[in-house]
């Protein structure tokens, strides 16, 4: 069971280019999130979704856009990379349930801008 | 306006002694909270978590202790081992009023650091 999935693990990029982080998770989970870890900080929430085709935006959101087109997969789109967008990403996800559950994170992407 | 904070950013313990990580929250509203292990290139680990209608869950060498007048809970880990040394970070959510989504806010993290 390989749970959360992201790729690629490691990416530099220009500023001003554009690319997108992919996340999938093969637990069928409804929700799915995107997070980002600056150095010394805890992570922040930027976009999460409750399920296909519907995303909102949490902490963090500008600079960043995501879609949610199956239960799988969530990717988070960086469209004019930015030094302040240089960070670890790390996408999670948890089922459905009446009571709270945990998020099960992947390994993140590490992301550098120069 | 951070609502979740870990004063200590590292912490050295002896093995086989108790450690115990602190964490304080200022949001009223936070009623689920929870602490994750993470280790250098990966992703966090859900560890364990508490209900604000409880005031301790315990996981085997885990307990974690929440005191809702202080705002205030803790991790304690005994006795602590080797592999125990990563950084731990606490997280808190509301849960919302509509089954949705957990919007956690993540502490900064602590380092612990567990010495033979």
């Amino acid at each position: 069971n390989a749970g959360v999935t992201q790729t690629p693990k490691f990416r530099i990029l220009k500023i001003g280019q554009s690319m997108t982080l992919q996340c999938a998770q093969d637990m069928n989970h409804n929700y799915m999130y995107w997070y980002r870890q600056d150095p010394g900080m805890g992570l922040k929430l930027i976009y999460y979704s409750v399920g296909a085709g519907i995303t909102d935006k949490g902490e963090v959101p500008n600079g960043y856009n995501v879609s949610r087109s199956t239960t799988e997969d969530f990717p988070l789109r960086l469209e004019l990379a930015a030094p302040s967008q240089t960070s670890v990403y790390f996408c999670a996800s948890s089922p459905y349930r009446a009571q709270n559950q945990p998020q099960h994170f992947g390994d993140g992407t590490r992301l550098s801008i120069l | 306006d951070q609502q979740v904070k870990q004063n200590s950013p590292s912490l050295s313990v002896q093995e086989g002694r108790i450690s115990i990580l602190n964490c304080d929250y200022t949001n009223s509203m936070f009623d689920y909270f929870l602490w994750y292990k993470k280790y250098p290139a990966e992703g966090p680990t859900f560890l364990i978590s508490i209900s604000s209608i409880k005031d301790k869950n315990e996981d085997g060498r885990f307990t974690v202790f929440l005191n809702k007048s202080a705002k205030h809970l803790s991790l304690h880990i005994v006795p602590s081992q080797p592999g125990d040394s990563a950084v731990y970070f606490c997280a808190a959510s509301a849960t919302p009023l509509i089954q949705g989504a957990q919007k956690l806010v993540f502490g900064q993290g602590t380092r612990l650091t567990i010495n033979p």
